[in-house]
């Protein structure tokens, strides 16, 4: 079961770029990394899945070394209603023939003004 | 964008009643998840079920709780005597494919008395 280890809270200004890493020390070869952000009573919400390297959409970056025992969700120009808790996760690996996600306890964002 | 429902949104119950906890996921999913999240907690894996059958349960998803199918779009999370510490949020999930990304509904708040 691969662990992961985020920063339990960070603050950032409106307009910064915003960098959370993630560490997943015993990750598996067949594990994807993925981050889900979570409003106060919502469900989590997929931000951006990724295996190695870069990866990129119209909402962050993802950045994992060649090693994968880490990884980097890359917020660029934040702003308030970024405000959340941001999960980095590794799936369980397919040990029954489903994918379960472990969330941890995330990294709660503030942004400010 | 196609979302997960999940009714009702609050549920108030007394202690040792049964609740349902209805869920309509992603109409072409056949993954299917429920988690749940304790006030100030973090997200926690109940129970996966994939081909009418539930694939993994973690060791909350003990034998009050059961999940089932009932038609092709309904998936249900049963609490048969409720206690007061299963007072959460709880989430439904679903994906379409294994290890692919999963989306969450919006939670069913469920206050024991």
């Amino acid at each position: 079961l691969a662990k992961t280890t985020q920063p339990i809270s960070m603050d950032s200004y409106e307009g910064q770029e915003v960098n959370i890493t993630c560490s997943h020390n015993n990750i598996a070869t067949n594990d994807y990394i993925t981050w889900y952000q979570q409003f106060p009573s919502q469900g989590p919400r997929f931000i951006i899945q990724g295996y190695k390297t870069k990866v990129t959409n119209e909402v962050a970056s993802l950045f994992i070394p060649a090693d994968r025992k880490s990884s980097t969700l890359s917020l660029p120009r934040v702003s308030l209603s970024d405000t959340a808790v941001y999960y980095c996760l590794v799936g369980d690996g397919m040990t029954s023939g489903t994918y379960k996600y472990i969330f941890g306890t995330g990294t709660r964002l503030k942004v400010l003004a | 964008e196609p979302e997960v429902t999940q009714t009702p949104s609050h549920q108030v119950t007394q202690m040792g009643q049964e609740v349902i906890l209805r869920c309509v996921p992603i109409s072409n999913h056949l993954y299917f998840y429920w988690y749940r999240q304790i006030l100030g907690q973090k997200v926690e894996f109940l129970v996966s079920f994939y081909n009418n059958e539930i694939s993994e349960k973690s060791e909350i998803f003990d034998d009050q709780f059961s999940v089932e199918r009932p038609d092709g779009s309904n998936f249900t999370l049963k609490i048969r005597s409720t206690k007061l510490e299963d007072s959460a949020m709880y989430f439904c999930a679903s994906s379409r494919g294994v290890e692919e990304k999963l989306f969450f509904g919006s939670g069913t708040q469920l206050s024991v008395l």
